[in-house]
């Protein structure tokens, strides 16, 4: 069973469109993280979020935390090239185990 | 050097081989992590090490063993593997084992075994 599902799995947009990933859950998580994966590379922490309702930005991104901590988004604006990678979701649960998500593949074309 | 290194980037092996991967971290980190990245799978825990003892292993074959000789270094000794261990193995470490502050990754090791 997993846990942590996004959605969409693949993403494919032109250049300046807007985007939102989601990730949901049945449980209840005390912090979520978003990462980026560049092919090649390993996944790079974007933001983690800790209170329920939160809204963090970051340039062009914006991360909300669900108000019951079960889920996320991340909304892009105006996306680039430079946007495109593989969005992972992580959500910590009260045991210290980071649990991933299934992943959204992003490509943004010029 | 600063960040996660695995070394190497790219390994094939045999199935009769052994190999092993390395990771190397020099944040000051006291947990370190090994993860399997298959295609169409999530990212899938293998082993936690903090303050160099082994605190998790997520039901991995005993053909994967993993060795913490101290906070900075990790390493994933490989023997007698299979098609299907075919993956990017990734390092990871944190500053602490409850994950709050996130991960730093390396940028892995692409394994494939023939």
């Amino acid at each position: 069973t997993q846990l942590l599902e996004q959605s969409p799995q693949f993403l494919s947009i032109q250049e300046g469109e807007n985007l939102t990933v989601y990730c949901n859950s049945s449980s209840v998580f005390s912090s979520l993280q978003w990462y980026r994966q560049e092919p090649g590379e390993g996944p790079v922490l974007l933001v983690t979020v800790v209170t329920g309702g939160e809204v963090k930005k970051l340039k062009r991104l914006t991360f909300q935390f669900g108000d019951a901590r079960k889920d996320s988004s991340l909304h892009i604006t105006a996306a680039q090239p430079g946007d495109t990678g593989l969005y992972l979701c992580a959500g910590v649960r009260n045991t210290d185990k980071l649990i991933f998500g299934t992943g959204t593949r992003l490509q943004v074309f010029p | 050097e600063t960040g996660v290194t695995q070394t190497p980037r790219h390994l094939v092996m045999g199935m009769t081989n052994k190999k092993s991967l390395k990771c190397e971290q020099h944040l000051g980190h006291n947990a370190m992590y090994w993860y399997k990245q298959s295609a169409k799978k999530p990212l899938e825990l293998m082993f936690v090490y903090n303050f160099k003892e082994q605190t998790e292993n997520n039901s991995v074959p005993s053909r994967f063993s993993p060795e913490c000789p101290n906070s900075s270094h990790l390493f994933l000794h490989l023997h007698t593997l299979q098609p299907e261990d075919s993956a990017l193995y990734l390092c990871a470490s944190s500053q602490d084992p409850t994950q709050s502050y996130g991960y730093t990754f390396g940028s892995g090791t692409r394994l494939t075994v023939v």
